[in-house]
């Protein structure tokens, strides 16, 4: 079935530093794709977005180009602050499949230092 | 800005016992769905439910777990006998449409810990 991975954490950057969150994706169509993100004691949410490919989703200084020929959609910031320091979830919805439910990837832990 | 809420934050239990977890979906939202994160674990699907009923529903979601819209707010998940492998984070998420592209939003969570 269709799958996220997501590269392993914790990732510890210093404040300032340029931020890559590798996300590969297995799907048998043409998935949308979602960053997540979870500050400590919060919800997952939305952070971007991107529902074909070639599409650039982008928020708050973050951004994820969907690559259908590389089945990725890698997670960058040029510049990362402490604010930023949170868990990252990749995921895709399948619509083509008959469901709606969205897989997740395992989370990315992301600390930065000041 | 409309948000997912979810009560209560934390639930201790004991195994065998029955609880239920409630959350208040975006008001004009349609679609309703709860997920689960076992520490350490992916984000899991557990079921979605729209229009009464549920659309579909995972492994997981067996016997022991249900689903209901008791009013025009409140979306709960039951679990009748809970079991110590059910402990973990449970979020609802609600979305506005199925289509593949809309957004799920998400509630905070209830950390739900069985001993």
């Amino acid at each position: 079935g269709d799958s996220v991975t997501q590269m392993e954490g914790p990732v510890t950057l210093s404040e300032e530093a340029f931020l890559t969150i590798n996300c590969t994706y297995t799907a048998t169509g043409y998935p949308s794709l979602f960053w997540y993100v979870q500050y400590p004691g919060e919800g997952l949410q939305l952070l971007l977005k991107a529902t074909k490919a070639d599409d650039k989703g982008s928020n708050k200084g973050f951004e994820a180009t969907y690559r259908k020929e590389t089945t990725s959609f890698h997670l960058e910031k040029g510049s990362v602050q402490v604010s930023d320091s949170a868990v990252y979830f990749c995921a895709l919805s399948a619509p083509y499949t008959g469901t709606y439910k969205y897989i997740f990837g395992t989370g990315t832990r992301l600390k930065v230092l000041a | 800005e409309p948000e997912v809420t979810q009560t209560p934050s934390h639930q201790v239990t004991q195994m065998g016992q029955e609880v239920i977890l409630r959350c208040v979906p975006i008001s004009n939202h349609l679609y309703f769905y709860w997920y689960r994160q076992i520490l350490g674990q992916k984000v899991e699907f557990l079921v979605s439910f729209y229009n009464n009923e549920i659309s579909e529903k995972s492994e997981i979601f067996d016997d022991q777990f249900s689903v209901e819209r008791p009013d025009g707010s409140n979306f709960t998940l039951k679990i009748r006998s809970t079991k110590l492998e059910d402990s973990a984070m449970y979020f609802c998420a609600s979305s506005d449409g199925a289509g593949g592209q809309e957004t799920q939003y998400f509630g905070p969570g209830t950390r739900l810990l069985v001993l």
